[in-house]
């Protein structure tokens, strides 16, 4: 079974800091797509980044970064210089084909991430 | 349009009622995803639509639950004699491709149900 698993509930940081949330995966696959998405209170889901399986390169999206140790089925996110409005919940989630036609996502439980001032 | 529109973002709904949701892809996206997001959960995946086809639904909780995009576009996700565990955030995506490789999905902003 694909799993995701987010091992962290609830984290905080101080505004202008570096936090880290982890995630570990489950596969047998061998090449795929990792994602982190975010979810405010609004609810919408808003991608954060995004990490080819095949790539060594870590992925990077201004002050986002991925930690991806794909021998150790793990995908940490790095928030360098949070902001107050980094506050929301965090996904990991994990793109696994659909038979030849399509692939979906399976998410993590999320962790929260409160930004404080 | 711009994003993937989701309608009504609110509904409440008495238990044994039918609701009927609502979900208008981005243009031109060939695949389209409904997600349930219980409360302080991630979402779960429903089912997969490709163009018109429904490729998967093997994530739909029971026959209640019904989805359809018939013209390969618009989808609506009906449930019908809602019970209060269908109570959840009903999220919609939408993807350009329809193969396997990997490709950004991107999400509406939910349908709230409440059934009360």
């Amino acid at each position: 079974a694909q799993t995701v698993t987010q091992s962290q509930p609830e984290m905080s940081v101080q505004e202008a800091e570096t936090v880290t949330l982890s995630c570990t995966y489950d596969t047998s696959e061998n090449n795929y797509y990792l994602f982190w998405y975010k979810q405010p209170p609004s609810r919408q889901m808003i991608l954060v980044i995004r990490q080819e399986a095949y790539k060594q390169q870590n992925a990077t999206e201004n002050r986002f970064s991925v930690n991806f140790q794909k021998a150790a089925k793990s995908f940490s996110l790095k928030i360098s210089d949070s902001q107050l409005g980094d506050t929301a919940m965090y996904f990991c989630a994990f793109m696994i084909p659909l038979g030849e036609y399509g692939n979906k996502l399976v998410f993590g439980a999320g962790t929260i991430l409160r930004v404080k001032s | 349009g711009a994003g993937v529109s989701q309608s009504p973002r609110y509904k409440v709904a008495k238990r044994g009622q039918d609701v009927a949701l609502r979900c208008d892809p981005i243009s031109g996206h060939v695949s389209l995803f409904w997600y349930q997001q219980a409360l302080g959960q991630g979402p779960e995946f429903l089912t997969y639509f490709q163009n018109e086809a429904q490729l998967d639904k093997s994530g739909l909780p029971s026959d209640r639950f019904f989805a359809e995009r018939p013209e390969g576009s618009v989808s609506t996700l009906k449930i019908q004699r809602t019970q209060q565990e269908d109570s959840a955030v009903y999220l919609c995506a939408s993807s350009q491709a329809g193969g396997p490789e990997g490709n950004t999905i991107y999400f509406g902003e939910g349908s709230w149900l409440t059934v009360v």
